[in-house]
């Protein structure tokens, strides 16, 4: 595959409703990553994963949920969507080599909007 | 906790002047400050990076430094041309990214 994925590209909401975007790596990275970059601004944090089974919260972490069952899967579910979460999602992932010294590698985004 | 500022917000440069974006920093845990640029409708990509055993790193026309004691490392892109045109951010801990800077190279 073509090292980190993501879908869907596009998706539009109701508001209430339940929704998981999906992310998939094949590059064996340990660590993976959800930012949300909301218009004309940066990227906020809003969960990681530093290794299978593990999960940690970010910058901006309510409203939303991750898993990781494998190394290469970490979905990100939307339990009941509102509209402030519209937004475009990056998933993204890395080595985690110890040192502190990580690339991130991005997925192609996930637009995202919530009526 | 760890902040990083990002200035200027937005940059306008005349094609084939330079470009310098700034990072400055409050936390010394860092050892490393990569830089991600993002074209319009596409993914953030690294473009250079540095350790912080290095005071600066070049690669053809862009070049980082890295400044520890003062706590900022910068961003500097020679001979702009049209397709630098892209916003850019610096990254902490990996995490924790600047704000971004919108660069226009006008042509």
């Amino acid at each position: 595959i073509a090292g980190i994925t993501q879908a869907p590209t596009s998706q539009i909401l109701a508001a209430g409703r339940r929704m998981t975007l999906r992310c998939t790596q094949d590059m064996r990275h340990n660590a993976m990553y959800w930012y949300r970059q909301d218009l004309g601004l940066g990227l906020r944090l809003i969960h990681y994963s530093n290794t299978a089974g593990t999960t940690g919260k970010g910058e901006v972490p309510d409203g939303y949920s991750v898993s990781r069952a494998n190394t290469d899967d970490f979905p990100l579910t939307l339990a009941s969507a509102v509209p402030s979460q519209t937004s475009v999602y990056f998933c993204a992932s890395s080595p985690l080599s110890g040192d502190g010294t990580d690339t991130q590698y991005f997925g192609p985004g996930t637009r995202l909007t919530v009526l | 906790g760890e902040n990083v500022e990002q200035h200027p917000s937005t940059l306008s440069v005349q094609e084939g002047d330079s470009a310098v974006i700034k990072c400055t920093y409050s936390d010394s845990a860092s050892n490393y400050f990569p830089w991600y640029k993002q074209e319009l409708g596409k993914r953030p990509q690294l473009i250079i990076d540095i350790r912080s055993n290095v005071g600066e790193k070049k690669d053809q026309r862009i070049a980082v430094t890295l400044n520890k004691t003062a706590k900022h490392f910068s961003l500097h892109i020679t001979e702009t041309q049209p397709e630098d045109s892209a916003v850019y951010f610096c990254d902490l801990f990996k995490t924790i990214f600047g704000a971004g800077t919108r660069l226009f190279v006008k042509a």
